[in-house]
């Protein structure tokens, strides 16, 4: 049963625009979330979190916005580059020590 | 500055073959893990240690066996591999595990099983 659920496989923004990349979860026991960016055969790299206490955080061009009520997180992107051209993951431990990780979206910066 | 390497990036098994995927971290984390990558699936959860000498499993154990003898190193092992092992596999460590320290992933490797 996936807890984090990235309904989005696909999405496609124009450049210098926004980008809003969607996550859901189902269990609310978590200590944060965070977002990984991957490029084609390179391993998933670090992008930016957001403690369960915040309900917003901020990093450069991006931005995660946390919704608990709605069990909802979004990341920001802007401007939208195409270097960000990159499949983007959401993922938790959700208060135990297991890094669980949703389906991903494919976003495309199209120039 | 070699971070968390993995070996082979490729390789090909027939079914019925074992082999094991190496992972080694020059950081000095303790938390290590594998997952898989398969498309429509994301990356899932196969095992992860907290540390040298323990190992837990994570959401797709089956048909895999890790072991920690080091703190640098996690292999992922394959007894008789399964043409649904087909997959990408990645190693990750990180400081600790649960409390959002940054996972740090290693460049993957590709197996398929014919």
């Amino acid at each position: 049963d996936q807890q984090v659920k990235q309904n989005s496989p696909s999405l496609s923004v124009q450049e210098g625009r926004i980008s809003i990349l969607n996550c859901d979860y189902t269990n609310s026991m978590f200590d944060y979330f965070l977002w990984y960016k991957k490029y084609p055969a390179e391993g998933p790299t670090f992008l930016i979190s957001i403690s369960s206490i915040k309900d917003k955080n901020e990093d450069g061009r991006f931005t995660v916005f946390l919704n608990k009520s709605a069990k909802h997180l979004s990341l920001h992107i802007v401007p939208s580059q195409p270097g960000d051209s990159a499949v983007y993951f959401c993922g938790s431990n959700f208060g135990n020590e297991k890094l669980t990780f949703g389906t991903g979206t494919r976003l495309t910066i199209i120039p | 500055n070699a971070g968390v390497t993995q070996t082979p990036k490729f390789q090909v098994l027939k079914t019925g073959q074992s082999m094991t995927l190496q992972c080694a971290q020059d950081m000095n984390h303790e938390y290590m893990s594998w997952y898989r990558q398969d498309p429509g699936m994301g990356l899932r959860l196969i095992h992860y240690s907290v540390g040298a000498g323990i190992t837990d499993q994570g959401e797709v154990p089956n048909g895999y066996n890790v072991s920690r003898s080091t703190t640098e190193d996690f292999p992922l092992r394959l007894l008789s591999a399964a043409p649904s092992q087909t997959s990408v596999y990645f190693c990750a460590s990180s400081m600790t595990g649960g409390d959002g320290t940054e996972a740090f992933f290693g460049q993957g490797t590709r197996l398929t099983v014919v």
